[in-house]
């Protein structure tokens, strides 16, 4: 079955503190992976995603197919980063449907 | 660029109505994909609609229907409205259903609460 993993319902941390959101999947083929962010009052957005290899706002994230992961990663927290992220993953096949997480709330405290 | 619109932005039922959301595509998108997302939880696929035909279908049962007109504009239409289809929808729009790797782009999401 396809699924995507965040353990964390919310994470906590100071301004420049490093940032690790976590994500695992559950996928037999070869997965796209996806994060996606929802700033307060604003619609869901495409983050990054792992075949672009980018860093974006900071934030990078690695596949480890290994350990089926794809964890969000920024060094140092800012205040502007407080969000709702979601992971994602398509299945490649005749839709590009997302399977999403349950989000993890990231807060970024002053 | 117009983005992804949706209408209307709250909606209140009660069971066993039926009710009908719709969504602008993106300029220039083909494909419109419908998603739930219940409190606290993540998106949830509902189906796909790439040039006016039903693309993929996630686990939702029938009196969730829907349709992609000319335009590409869409609409959800949910019969037999139970409580537990209280929650966000949102409908995102990408340029090619056939990319998995395609960006899609979400709307503001229709608030439905039954009671």
């Amino acid at each position: 079955a396809q699924r995507v993993t965040q353990p964390e319902k919310l994470l906590s941390v100071f301004k420049g503190a490093p940032v690790e959101l976590k994500c695992n999947y559950s996928y037999s083929g070869s997965p796209e992976l996806f994060w996606y962010v929802q700033y307060s009052r604003q619609r869901l957005q495409l983050l990054l995603r792992h075949i672009s290899r980018e860093s974006i706002k900071g934030f990078t994230a690695d596949l480890n197919k290994g350990e089926t992961s794809f964890h969000l990663k920024k060094p140092f927290a800012q205040e502007e980063d407080s969000a709702m992220y979601y992971c994602a993953l398509s299945a490649w096949g005749a839709t590009n449907k997302l399977i999403f997480g349950t989000g993890t709330l990231l807060a970024v405290q002053p | 660029e117009t983005g992804v619109t949706q209408s209307p932005t709250h909606l209140i039922k009660t069971r066993g109505q039926q009710v009908t959301l719709r969504c602008s595509s993106q300029s220039g998108h083909n494909t419109v994909s419908w998603y739930q997302q219940a409190l606290g939880q993540g998106p949830q696929f509902i189906f796909q609609y790439y040039r006016e035909e039903e693309n993929g279908r996630g686990n939702f049962p029938p009196r969730f229907s829907g349709l992609q007109f000319p335009n590409y504009s869409s609409e959800l239409n949910v019969n037999a409205l139970e409580l537990d289809d209280s929650a966000l929808y949102l409908c995102a729009s990408s340029l090619d259903a056939g990319t998995s790797t395609d960006t899609q782009y979400f709307g503001p999401g229709t608030r439905l609460t039954v009671l």
